[in-house]
């Protein structure tokens, strides 16, 4: 299975500010990666599909991008809702396979 | 609306057998695969499962962990997770969700009932 590994695990932002999460992928994936939004408590959220495309009423503040094993996620100006676990997910292949997650602490 | 309502969650013992279901509506439940994720308490997402869609007739894939023990059935209106010989590490959060028309990623959860493997 390609194994996904998401850095850093965890961050601490301020309203406004500008982060930047990593995703790198065992293997190549071309741009067949996306990137969720958890809250505690609730569902996962899809924010960005193939690399860089936003989802239907994402805001314009997230963004994707990378090819290959290198893909990251932006959030700028980070706002006090974003404070999350945000996960990425290959659909390269099967088994698809997500990260480990890292928390947004604001 | 889409939306995706699951059910079935609860405490069961080890060796024990459960029933999960996920009823959908505000789409045509049978025009898309539907997959089973699962979370554990407090740690990451594991898919569980596939159910393909009806043209190719709700076939199914699983994960290396449940192969064996667990069965996704499914008709037009509900897919079921059919889960036995539950062990503790299989207690989790199980999510219904959608594989989306544009990738084979998820684009829209259910809220997901929780299972509590204990003796």
């Amino acid at each position: 299975a390609i194994r996904l590994t998401q850095s850093p695990s965890s961050l601490s932002a301020s309203t406004g500010d500008r982060v930047t999460i990593t995703c790198r992928a065992s293997q190549g994936i071309a741009t067949y990666l996306a990137w969720y939004q958890q809250k505690p408590g609730k569902a996962p959220k899809l924010l960005i599909h193939a690399a860089s495309t936003l989802h239907s009423e994402v805001p314009s503040r997230f963004s994707g991008g990378g090819s290959g094993t290198d893909f990251t996620l932006t959030i700028s100006p980070l706002q006090s809702e974003d404070s999350a676990t945000y996960y990425c997910l290959q659909y390269f292949n099967y088994p698809q396979t997500f990260g480990q997650g890292t928390k947004v602490e604001i | 609306e889409v939306q995706l309502v699951e059910s079935g969650g609860g405490l069961v013992q080890p060796g024990g057998s459960l029933r999960l279901s996920c009823a959908a509506s505000g789409f045509t439940f049978s025009d898309h695969y539907m997959d089973w994720v699962r979370q554990a308490p407090g740690m990451g997402l594991e898919w569980v499962g596939r159910s393909r869609n009806k043209v190719n007739s709700y076939s199914t894939e699983y994960a290396a962990s449940v192969r064996g023990r667990f069965i996704i059935s499914r008709d037009d209106s509900y897919m079921h997770l059919y889960m036995n010989n539950l062990a503790t590490e299989d207690s989790a959060v199980y999510y219904c969700a959608r594989v989306s028309s544009f990738g084979s990623l998820n684009d829209f959860w259910g809220q997901g009932t929780l299972v509590t493997v204990s003796s």
